[in-house]
């Protein structure tokens, strides 16, 4: 496997489900990021990790936990979600988490809540 | 309230003539802007990027302009290949408080090169 994957690739769940979704890097980056896209909205940051470490909460309900276990991968653990929680989430790579990096992303999940 | 604006959510040319995608922005901080390229079912790639110090970044067919005191960028593909249809997102960064760089995106807008 090559740059950012991300499974499952499709999700589908009712409000009362617990599921997570998965990334993992084969670039050998330090940052890891979680987006959102939802329908005619852009792409919405939601974490941030360097290091393992979560240096930014973008304001994000409680009911999206994210996991870090290493630089390699990253979790987004869903419980209790809402239907407008629907939408594309896109996770991404950059080297170290600095200035002017390219950040790189996988194919995304896309997960409806029913 | 979006930081970073594509007015126009779709575009088509013709084969071989030029593309030309637009995008606003009203953050005076931003400092890097990038182009990136999203086909279906793909995560966004990117294409090209410009630091604010540049007005100017050229890869091959694709350029970026950066006009800082009109706060906006283009991104200029020529000749147009069918290929290059895809969605286009522009992004900026911005260095938070938290210490870590965000990308703050537009809505994209959707190209289509026809044969």
């Amino acid at each position: 496997e090559t740059g950012v994957t991300q499974t499952p690739r499709h999700l589908v769940m009712g409000m009362t489900n617990k599921k997570s979704l998965k990334c993992e890097q084969h670039l050998g980056h330090n940052a890891m990021y979680w987006y959102k896209q939802s329908a005619k909205k852009p792409l919405e940051l939601m974490f941030v990790y360097s290091l393992e470490e979560r240096v930014e909460n973008n304001s994000v309900p409680s009911r999206f936990s994210p996991e870090c276990p290493n630089s390699s991968h990253l979790f987004l653990h869903l419980h209790t979600l809402q239907p407008e929680d629907s939408a594309l989430y896109l996770c991404a790579s950059s080297q170290g988490g600095g200035r002017y990096e390219t950040q790189y992303f996988g194919p995304g999940t896309r997960l409806l809540v029913l | 309230d979006q930081q970073v604006k594509q007015n126009s959510p779709s575009l088509s040319v013709q084969e071989g003539r030029i593309s030309i995608l637009n995008c606003d922005y009203t953050n005076s901080m931003f400092d890097y802007f990038l182009w990136y390229k999203k086909y279906p079912a793909e995560g966004p790639t990117f294409l090209i990027s410009i630091s604010s110090i540049k007005d100017k970044n050229e890869d091959g067919r694709f350029t970026v302009f950066l006009n800082k005191s009109a706060k906006h960028l283009s991104l200029h593909i020529v000749p147009s290949q069918p290929g290059d249809s895809a969605v286009y997102f522009c992004a900026a960064t911005l260095f938070s408080q938290g210490g870590s760089e965000k990308l703050v995106f537009g809505k994209g807008t959707k190209l289509t090169v026809n044969p």
